[in-house]
């Protein structure tokens, strides 16, 4: 059973570029969460999918922003870059709510911003 | 919200034991433990829900204790495996969203 995919791995950006994350979730996991991973806060939810509906949120800057198709695939987009928007990006899928089941991580996205 | 952590750090020998701890401000309904080794995605371990028995993964254990607000992962024994850095996370409804909040992280190194 193949895990979460989440491509690109590395990415570098410049200040005010925006940039997109994709996320294949483990099949027939309808639940996609995304974290944001730095050093200093640890693991920061952003978001939640689930049947194509953001399902909940955290509290980043409506520059965050994502969306799921119809094969539960997500995608995350950071529009207009800062430099502390520098961090590993996490996807982590799960059959149904994140909250009462197991998540499964997917290795993430590492993003520097120059 | 976010749940805190201790210790921040432990290293141990091979066949040593330890205790990492994860309090709450808020009462807790569920806890949630993930190891990450570095470079690689956190894993899931157990979560342990209110009301409910002593989970157990290999030889890592871990208690919840709702009065205290607090829960706590038992490592016995421990193998150069157990390394990694390990993160709770606790349930917490806020402006109508339900997410998932993880500590910062406890990052534990066992040596040979």
């Amino acid at each position: 059973k193949a895990g979460v995919t989440q491509t690109p791995r590395y990415l570098i950006k410049t200040r005010g570029q925006q940039v997109t994350l994709s996320c294949s979730p483990i099949s027939g996991h309808r639940s996609v969460s995304w974290y944001q991973q730095t050093p200093g806060q640890g693991l920061q939810f952003l978001f939640e999918y689930f049947s194509e509906t953001q399902r909940n949120k955290g509290n980043f800057p409506g520059r965050f922003s994502g969306r799921q198709f119809s094969n539960s695939r997500s995608e995350m987009n950071v529009s207009t870059l800062e430099l502390g928007d520098s961090a590993l990006y996490l996807c982590a899928s799960s059959l149904d709510s994140p909250t009462t089941g197991e998540l499964f991580f997917g290795e993430g996205s590492r993003l520097t911003v120059l | 919200q976010q749940p805190v952590q201790s210790p921040q750090a432990v290293i141990l020998r091979e066949g040593e034991d330890a205790v990492i701890n994860c309090s709450s401000s808020k009462a807790l309904y569920s806890v949630h433990w993930y190891r990450q080794k570095h470079g690689e995605a956190p894993v899931f371990l157990m979560i342990l829900l209110k009301g409910g028995e002593q989970m157990r993964h290999e030889k890592i254990s871990a208690s919840f204790n709702e009065k205290k607000q607090q829960s706590s992962l038992y490592l016995t024994a421990s193998q150069l495996s157990y390394s990694g850095t390990y993160f709770c996370g606790t349930y917490v409804t806020q402006g109508g969203s339900e997410k998932l909040v993880f500590g910062k992280g406890t990052k534990l190194t066992v040596n040979p």
